[in-house]
Order: structure tokens, then C-alpha cells, then sequence
């Protein structure tokens, strides 16, 4: 059981928008300790998506957004496509835990 | 550029010990933090810690405390991630990556991983 919530699956077709969630609580996002996003195509590497909430790495299309409010943190995908189809991860700092922590990580499949 | 290079999979036996090295190329190792990323088969990520090159200051995240070892040697840029005595469990992908504070802290770099295999 992660300590960040993501929702195991999202999808959609070509072109449209998706959201991912990822809900904590007030020992890490809602402590307000920033939220940043990974990505993983199948059998690669974690790359960083978004840094510090909303902060797109070099080479990150800006397709992808992040935000955060209260307690959650959502990642945005907004024109999919069929490359998008991989496996997301939110991560975060826990003060209780005194480390970092990863969401669950979602597969978002592209119709 | 940024690189971290990470060895070839591994096959072990349950009892045997095990290093595994990350190592940096194309930035300054001791300014960096490396942290230990673990992937279980078929599951989600995550943090077993991260330690400061420039210091050995080392961090592991309780599930992982005392059940590994990290450490780095300056002399060659390497980082390594280390068993004593390897568990069926232990059987998974280790990823390093670099983060530029511990504290607040994200993995901006990351290594291609290399996978543990420990089986009797």
C-alpha cells in the first residue's frame, strides 16, 4: 500500500486529454513538499516528466502538466499519443517517514 | 552529458552476497546526490535511499534500513548498492539516480538499471 494514491489505470483515445491523480496527505503533499512525476515507457528507464509541480525537464513536451493543491497532485496529458502509453508515477517527501515516497504508478493505455 | 552506467543482470543464490555499481560520467560526482530505486517484477517503484558522494551522508528508507548497503568511491565516480546476504525477495530491478538535494529532493538522471535474479 503506497503512501501516495494513483489510480492503477487511466485511458484514452488519440488526442484527447487524461488526468492522473495522486493523493497524499499531511505528512507529504498536504505538508506542502513538491510533487514531481516520472515516466516509464515499457521495459525502460523512470525519465523525470515534471519537476517541483509543474516544471517540464529539456526535452519534455509541453503536452504534460502538473499541479498541485491541499492534499493531491494531478498530471495532465493533453493531445495523446499512442508514445504516451506507459506507466506514471507521482513522488513526493514524507516527514513522518523522513524519505521519499512514490505513488503506485498508473498505465495509461492510448485507445 | 549526464550518464549513469549500471552493470548486467545477475544471477544469485539465497545466502550469497552481492555489489551492484552505478557508475557517473559528464558531471561533478561528489556535488550530487545518488539515490537506489527498486522495482520488484511486474510492481511499482521504490526508494531504498540515497547517499552524498562528496561525504558518504546516507539515507534508507526504513523498509530498506539494515538490509542494504550504500557507499561510493570518489577515486572512480562509482556508487554501489550492496547485499550481505541475498533473499529470494531481493530478486528485482535496481535502478540508480542522481538528484540534486535529498531533502524535497527527485531523481533528474537515472542509470538503465541493472536486474538481480536470486534463486536456489
Amino acid at each position: 500500500q503506497s503512501v501516495l494514491t494513483q489510480p492503477p489505470s487511466v485511458s484514452g483515445a488519440p488526442g484527447q486529454r487524461v488526468t492522473i491523480s495522486c493523493t497524499g496527505s499531511g505528512s507529504n503533499i498536504g505538508a506542502g513538499f513538491d510533487v514531481h512525476w516520472y515516466q516509464q515507457l515499457p521495459e525502460t528507464a523512470p525519465r523525470l516528466l515534471i519537476s517541483v509541480n509543474n516544471k517540464r525537464p529539456s526535452g519534455v513536451p509541453d503536452r504534460f502538466s502538473g499541479s498541485k493543491s491541499g492534499t493531491s497532485a494531478s498530471l495532465a496529458i493533453t493531445g495523446l499519443q499512442a508514445e504516451d502509453e506507459a506507466d506514471y508515477y507521482c513522488q513526493s517527501y514524507d516527514s513522518r517517514l523522513s524519505g521519499w515516497v512514490f505513488g503506485g504508478g498508473t498505465a495509461l493505455t492510448v485507445l | 552529458e549526464v550518464q549513469l552506467v549500471q552493470s548486467g543482470a545477475e544471477v544469485k543464490k539465497p545466502g550469497e552476497s552481492l555489489e551492484i555499481p552505478c557508475k557517473g560520467s559528464g558531471y561533478s560526482f561528489t556535488t550530487f546526490w545518488i539515490g537506489w530505486v527498486r522495482q520488484m517484477p511486474g510492481k511499482g517503484l521504490e526508494w531504498m535511499g540515497i547517499i552524498y558522494p562528496a561525504d558518504s551522508d546516507t539515507r534508507y528508507s526504513p523498509s530498506f534500513q539494515g538490509q542494504v548497503t550504500f557507499s561510493v568511491d570518489k577515486s572512480t565516480n562509482t556508487a554501489y548498492l550492496q547485499w550481505s546476504s541475498l533473499k529470494a525477495s531481493d530478486t528485482a530491478m535496481y535502478y540508480c539516480a542522481t538528484a540534486s538535494r535529498w531533502y524535497g529532493g527527485y531523481f533528474d538522471y537515472w542509470g538503465q538499471g541493472t536486474l538481480v535474479t536470486v534463486s536456489s
